[in-house]
């Protein structure tokens, strides 16, 4: 069974401090992706790789980086934590395939909270 | 750009009820169109998808979805509602970005299940 592992799926951290979520996949997929998840605003991309050492940015990469030094591994971090950083952060990768059409495999969220 | 919309932001059901989750999107070649479910604290897990052929297809939990090019619409069904179908639901549109597809999402609808 495919699976997307995100490896902690809650986390309190304090402002100023720095986040790393972490995020493996075992399919081999060349794509990864972190969205960001917040109520009535859906889901909104942060950043995506789809190579080893590559990354884009998605529609809101302020105040988030990321690395992919492994192709199955792909890591959001949060330098300086916000509070306005509060969400659900959700991995998920693909592959671009003969069949690429864009579906997304999902790790189960890491849900943070910035005191 | 591509863009989907999920009119209804909210819907409550009886159990036992039809269902009918609307979704409206803008692309302007032939799309790859998804619908996502995420249960309370979850990641999102697919139940269906259109690619090509047959415009009415089936997805998992008994649900249905029904692609009209001439409305732009993909609506979710199902005849029956479960009080498990309780959920969140995501309509997603494949878009050629940044050299392979990638996925926008509506902003999504929470069903509530009134036992």
């Amino acid at each position: 069974d495919v699976k997307v592992t995100q490896s902690s799926r809650y986390l309190v951290k304090r402002t100023g401090e720095k986040v790393f979520l972490e995020c493996v996949q075992d399919m081999d997929h060349e794509n990864m992706f972190w969205y960001r998840q917040d109520p009535g605003l859906g889901l909104r991309l942060i950043y995506f790789s789809y190579d080893v050492k590559m990354k884009e940015k998605g529609d809101i990469p302020e105040g988030y980086s990321v690395s992919r030094e492994k192709k199955e591994r792909f890591s959001l971090i949060l330098e300086s934590a916000s509070t306005n950083q509060t969400s659900m952060y959700l991995c998920a990768s693909s592959s671009p395939g003969a069949t690429n059409t864009g579906e997304l495999f999902f790790g189960e969220g890491s849900r943070l909270t910035v005191l | 750009a591509q863009s989907v919309t999920q009119p209804d932001i909210h819907i409550t059901v009886s159990e036992g009820a039809s269902l009918e989750l609307r979704c409206n999107y803008s692309y302007g070649a032939t799309p790859y169109l998804f619908w996502y479910v995420q249960s309370p604290g979850q990641g999102l897990q697919l139940l269906l998808k259109y690619f090509s052929g047959d415009t009415l297809v089936q997805g998992i939990k008994g649900f249905e979805a029904e692609f009209k090019r001439s409305q732009s619409s993909f609506n979710l069904r199902k005849p029956s509602v479960h009080w498990s179908d309780a959920a969140e639901y995501f309509c997603a549109v494949g878009a050629l970005w940044a050299g392979s597809y990638q996925l926008t999402f509506g902003k999504g609808t929470k069903l509530s299940v009134i036992p």
